[in-house]
């Protein structure tokens, strides 16, 4: 199972938006709505953000959207903040009890 | 809230067996479907390991299946990882957490582990 493919990196000014995408085939990204997005900061554990494509759990802002068309799913952050300023990972399930993460994106906020 | 804290050996020799303990807290493992164990080499990225539900049914990434064990003890709300003949390749900050591929939504804080003669 390959890794999802994001951009190494992104960057936005505060109140900007700025779109992460994550692209898979059609045996991972665009054959089920099981694709989640996780933030990290440095020397922390990942944080929850979006799951199945586009729900976001209590307590994540509103800033945070996600989508998916064909295989590739994306992640919006709007009106950036500095706190924003992360590694975000998309992960997908892939069939047969097993999945796949992408390789990460490094977003700047400038 | 659930809470959940890895714990176990900081520094495992080449060939050797990697065992961790993940501490489930403010919650029960009979509460969730799934419990997880993820991996991140040193400036890498996410790798899953497998996961397990309560009734002891475990799913393992297809390279990792005849190096890795996952296991639970409902009565101590503790999850197990063991990873066999382990390589330098296999040093990584490891995570516990709650939670399958529709989501994995609480993650303990890692232990890094380390191999090396």
């Amino acid at each position: 199972q390959s890794a999802l493919t994001q951009p190494p990196s992104a960057s936005g000014s505060p109140g900007q938006s700025v779109t992460i995408s994550c692209t898979g085939t059609s045996s991972d990204v665009g054959g089920y709505n099981y694709v989640s997005w996780y933030q990290q900061h440095p020397g922390k554990a990942p944080k929850l953000m979006i799951y199945e494509v586009s729900k976001r759990p209590s307590g994540v802002p509103d800033r945070f959207s996600g989508s998916k068309s064909d295989n590739t799913a994306s992640l919006t952050v709007s009106g950036l903040q500095p706190e924003d300023e992360a590694d975000y990972y998309c992960s997908s399930y892939a069939g047969s009890n097993n999945g796949v993460f992408g390789g990460g994106t490094k977003l700047t906020v400038l | 809230q659930v809470q959940l804290q890895e714990s176990g050996p900081g520094l495992v020799k080449p060939s050797g067996t990697l065992s961790l303990t993940c501490a489930v807290s403010g919650g029960s493992i009979n509460d969730r479907g799934w419990w997880s164990w993820v991996r991140q080499p040193p400036g890498k990225g996410l790798e899953w390991l497998g996961e397990i539900s309560p009734s002891g049914t475990a799913n393992y990434k297809p390279s990792l299946t005849s190096r890795v064990t996952i296991s639970i003890d409902k009565s101590k709300n503790h999850l197990f990882l063991n990873l066999r003949s382990v390589t330098a390749a296999d040093t990584a900050v490891y995570y516990c957490v709650r939670g399958g591929w529709s989501k994995f939504d609480t993650w303990g804080q890692g232990t890094l582990v380390a191999v090396s003669s």
